[in-house]
């Protein structure tokens, strides 16, 4: 099982533009999400789904959208790039959108930076 | 406000040595306390998970103590391989977080082993 894939691994894009971060889980878990790490800061919530067809906001959602319309795949769009948004993109999945202490399996990440 | 924090920040043994990390979290209540392995350039990989009723939970080398009481945490690395030198990061979910599934991070550990 190849367990969590992101694509692209790096990214560089001008302000304004936008563009899709890829997501894909192979586990047939039901609960998959977005984070991003930043230096100086904890892991922080984009977005979430806890099923197919089901999405919603996390912690800092301003800036992005998600869809979900299958089980494997959770792709996060950048609708107009800014500068803020130069961060380290980590998509995780977990087997049950209800049970408390599953853990997560995390994606290698995205690398982007906005110029 | 919910908080974790790790001490130390930063830290080097020598190959085979002992070493123990600390996590304190002012989460209450909580659910579940996590510590999560981060390589460079790697997206974290679940190490432990403790209810708020366990005590302590092991993964091979790695064992994880919890004391609900004094809102401690530790996660102690026995006989530690240069495989070992990554970041460690403690996480705690709070028993509210709901369908948010809004998990607490700390800042992590950097943990380099040298031969």
């Amino acid at each position: 099982n190849a367990g969590v894939t992101q694509t692209p691994k790096f990214q560089v894009l001008k302000t304004g533009q936008s563009m899709t971060l890829q997501c894909a889980q192979d586990m047939n878990h039901e609960y998959m999400s977005w984070y991003r790490q930043d230096p100086g800061m904890g892991l922080r919530l984009i977005h979430y789904s806890v099923g197919a067809g089901i999405t919603d906001q996390g912690e800092v959602p301003n800036g992005y959208n998600v869809s979900r319309s299958t089980t494997e795949d959770f792709p996060l769009r950048l609708l107009s790039a800014a500068p803020s948004q130069t961060s380290v993109y980590f998509c995780a999945s977990s087997y049950s959108a209800r049970e408390n202490n599953q853990p997560q399996h995390f994606g290698d990440g995205t690398r982007l930076s906005i110029l | 406000k919910n908080q974790v924090e790790q001490s130390p920040q930063s830290l080097i043994i020598l190959e085979g040595k002992n070493c123990t990390l600390q996590c304190n979290y002012t989460v209450s209540p909580f659910s579940n306390l996590r510590w999560y392995k981060q390589d460079t350039g790697r997206g974290p990989v679940s190490l432990t998970i403790m209810t708020f009723s366990e005590n302590t939970k092991s993964n091979g080398r790695y064992t994880a103590t919890l004391d609900a009481d004094t809102k401690q945490s530790s996660l102690h690395i026995t006989a530690s391989q240069l495989s070992d030198s990554a970041s460690y990061i403690c996480v705690v979910r709070p028993a509210n977080a709901g369908n948010n599934r809004k998990l607490i991070w700390g800042l992590g550990t950097s943990l380099a082993v040298n031969p």
